[in-house]
């Protein structure tokens, strides 16, 4: 059954470093996501991409973070300069049709910043 | 904009009991609802998708419903077993792309 994958697993860093988390949205999908979830809260909204280009974004979404889809199958998602509240669980999402469709999520990227 | 509440935030049945879990939802023009498994963890595990222009889906002991005029969804779980033990969220798809989340509901199934 295909599936959102995503790499790494689990990621710590320092404080102020550049970080990327990559994912391998459903082949056929055409809508992207970005979640978040910072330990004990609840799964929060940062980013969406269609078309090659961000269609929303929250104000979580700050100069800091950036996507992009690269080669036509990854999807990532940079954070240029880490903070300690960066620290949480990434999800990376697929859809084939945006807000009318279903949404696949991956198991997620868990970032650490030190 | 959207806000997704869940109730209860924490329930425990014993095995066997039926439930249901509730979610509501502050702004009725949604495209569709979904509701969504989390293991401790782990990743979003899709559940069931109703669209707004359907009142329910069923998936083996699960039933979701949708309320759109009461901003209302639940999601029923019959003879609950302990594999059922996660949190349950609810997620409601509107206009634009941000799609809202619920807090959720933790369930804790005891054998």
């Amino acid at each position: 059954e295909p599936e959102v994958t995503q790499t790494p697993s689990h990621q710590v860093t320092q404080m102020g470093q550049e970080v990327i988390l990559r994912c391998v949205p459903i082949s056929n999908h055409l809508y992207f996501y970005w979640y978040r979830q910072i330990l004990g809260q609840k799964v929060e909204f940062l980013v969406s991409f269609y078309n090659n280009e961000i269609s929303e974004k929250s104000e979580i979404f700050d100069d800091q973070f950036s996507v992009e889809r690269p080669d036509g199958s990854n999807f990532t998602l940079k954070i240029r300069s880490t903070k300690l509240e960066d620290s949480a669980m990434y999800f990376c999402a697929s859809s084939p049709s945006g807000p009318t469709g279903e949404l696949f999520f991956g198991e997620g990227s868990r970032l650490t910043v030190l | 904009k959207q806000e997704v509440t869940q109730i209860p935030a924490a329930l425990s049945v014993p095995e066997g009991e039926n439930l249901v879990l509730n979610c509501s939802f502050t702004d009725s023009a949604i495209y569709n609802l979904q509701w969504f498994r989390q293991d401790p963890g782990k990743g979003l595990t899709s559940l069931l998708l109703i669209q707004s222009s359907q009142r329910e889906q069923t998936s083996g002991r699960l039933n979701a419903s949708l309320d759109k005029s009461s901003g209302r969804s639940t999601l029923y779980i019959a003879a609950s077993q302990p594999g059922d033990s996660a949190t349950y969220l609810c997620m409601c798809s509107n206009s634009g792309y941000a799609l809202n989340f619920g807090k959720g509901t933790s369930l804790l199934v005891t054998p």
